[in-house]
């Protein structure tokens, strides 16, 4: 089945530590995307990547740093230096075309800090 | 300054009466608008988008919206409620020409049988 992966669905985060969220997709897409969900704010853009071995920084970049080294695969580090890291990320992939294609999404990694 | 709101924190509806989940926007250019749905601990499903052309676009499980550039609208709509529709919904626009999708804070929905 196509589709977006995202490892682990539950991750623990010791205060300190870095940490890294996986993301992988066989869809093909050139496009990927990491958003961050808190309740009430909706999703905010944390990086985005059009082409293997790019990234842009998104509203919400300070704290993560990404990779793009294949063209399926697009994970995420949450470093000690993002101070509010609980939260739920969500990868997304889409295709580039004009005309706004819409995203696809991962089932999402819930990561709480102890 | 770009943006997308959804008014309404939550809105209920018994079952099988019709639904409105709200949403205005303000981008530049022709805007690209889309609606998601996401259930509990999962990942966003896309619904329905309006690109151009006819302001009713129809989408997945029976949902439509209506594109009004007048008012900067793009409200969701079912004309009969289902218990399972409950979930959140997330509106979402990318400006014309624009790469990145700006979403809406959510609208939950609660559909009592």
């Amino acid at each position: 089945d196509g589709g977006i992966t995202q490892s682990p669905k539950y991750l623990f985060r010791k205060e300190g530590q870095n940490v890294t969220l996986s993301c992988e997709q066989n869809l093909n897409h050139d496009a990927m995307y990491w958003y961050r969900q808190d309740p009430g704010q909706g999703l905010r853009l944390i990086y985005y990547s059009q082409i293997v071995n790019d990234f842009q920084k998104g509203d919400i970049a300070e704290g993560y740093s990404v990779s793009r080294e294949k063209k399926e695969s697009f994970p995420l580090t949450v470093t000690s230096a993002q101070k509010n890291p609980t939260a739920f990320y969500l990868c997304a992939s889409s295709i580039i075309v004009e005309g706004g294609p819409q995203a696809f999404f991962g089932q999402g990694t819930r990561l709480t800090v102890v | 300054a770009q943006s997308v709101a959804q008014p309404e924190d939550q809105v209920n509806v018994a079952e099988g009466n019709p639904l409105t989940v709200k949403c205005t926007y303000s981008v530049s250019g022709n805007p690209y608008l889309f609606w998601y749905v996401q259930y509990p601990n999962r990942g966003l499903q896309f619904l329905l988008k309006y690109i151009t052309g006819d302001n009713l676009v129809k989408g997945s499980y029976g949902f439509e919206a209506e594109f009004n550039k007048s008012q900067t609208s793009f409200h969701l709509k079912k004309p009969s409620a289902l218990v399972s529709d409950s979930a959140l919904y997330f509106c979402a626009v990318r400006p014309g020409g624009g790469f990145k999708t700006i979403f809406g804070a959510g609208t939950r929905l609660f559909v009592k049988a």
